[in-house]
């Protein structure tokens, strides 16, 4: 069974603070997505990173495809109270998207 | 524009019953997925089609869980004899793969807004 660990589970900060959020598996994926979740709704896209090493930046969000593919880091700059969510990654391994156990994320104002 | 629609948004029923979801993907997506997800954590594979085929069903709990996509479209998702450990919120998604010339970029995956089920 192919799992991807998120660390930490939960995150609670004030607004201006960095963080940094993992994703861990023991499998190799083609491609790996961050996807953020709102209360109510579904998750929706930010970012598909595909090339091992491979670094995106959205904004204050840059995300990181680990070497191996078989990681990936999200790291936000100055979080905002906005940033607040469930925060999830999602590998494709050209088969169907295993997501990941989730990261959620408060920000105090 | 028209997104992933689900229905009922909100299911309750009495344990015992059958229950049957709708999702309607978006216009012209090719694969349709199904998931259960549980409140803080990430969305759990339940089955997906490509068109109308069921390319994979490992992840349906046991044989009271089944999916049909006859007409490669609307999907259905039903619960035979529930049970309260059925209760949870169950998404679909359909998706639209990108390629850039011959560089697959990776599947984007667009949620409906979930059916809440709730099995007393």
């Amino acid at each position: 069974t192919q799992l991807l660990e998120q660390s930490p589970q939960f995150l609670s900060i004030q607004e201006g603070e960095n963080l940094t959020v993992y994703c861990n598996s023991s499998s190799v994926f083609s491609s790996l997505q961050w996807y953020r979740q709102e209360p109510g709704e579904g998750p929706v896209l930010l970012v598909t990173v595909v090339t091992g090493g491979e670094v995106k930046k959205l904004k204050r969000l840059t995300f990181q495809f680990g070497d191996a593919r078989k990681d990936s880091s999200l790291h936000i700059t100055a979080a905002q109270p906005g940033d607040t969510g469930l925060y999830l990654c999602a590998g494709d391994n050209t088969d169907k998207l295993i997501f990941g156990t989730g990261t959620r994320l408060q920000v105090f104002p | 524009g028209a997104g992933v629609s689900q229905s009922p948004r909100y299911k309750v029923t009495k344990r015992g019953q059958d229950v049957a979801l709708r999702c309607d993907p978006i216009s012209g997506h090719v694969s349709l997925y199904w998931y259960r997800q549980a409140l803080g954590q990430g969305p759990e594979f339940l089955t997906y089609f490509n068109y109308e085929a069921q390319q994979d069903k490992s992840g349906l709990p046991n044989d009271r869980f089944s999916a049909e996509r006859p007409e490669g479209s609307i999907s259905t998702l039903t619960i035979q004899r529930t049970e309260q450990r059925d209760s949870a919120m169950y998404r679909c998604a359909s998706s639209l793969y990108s390629w850039d010339r011959d560089r697959y970029l990776g599947e984007t995956q667009y949620f409906g807004p979930g059916t809440r089920l709730l099995v007393l």
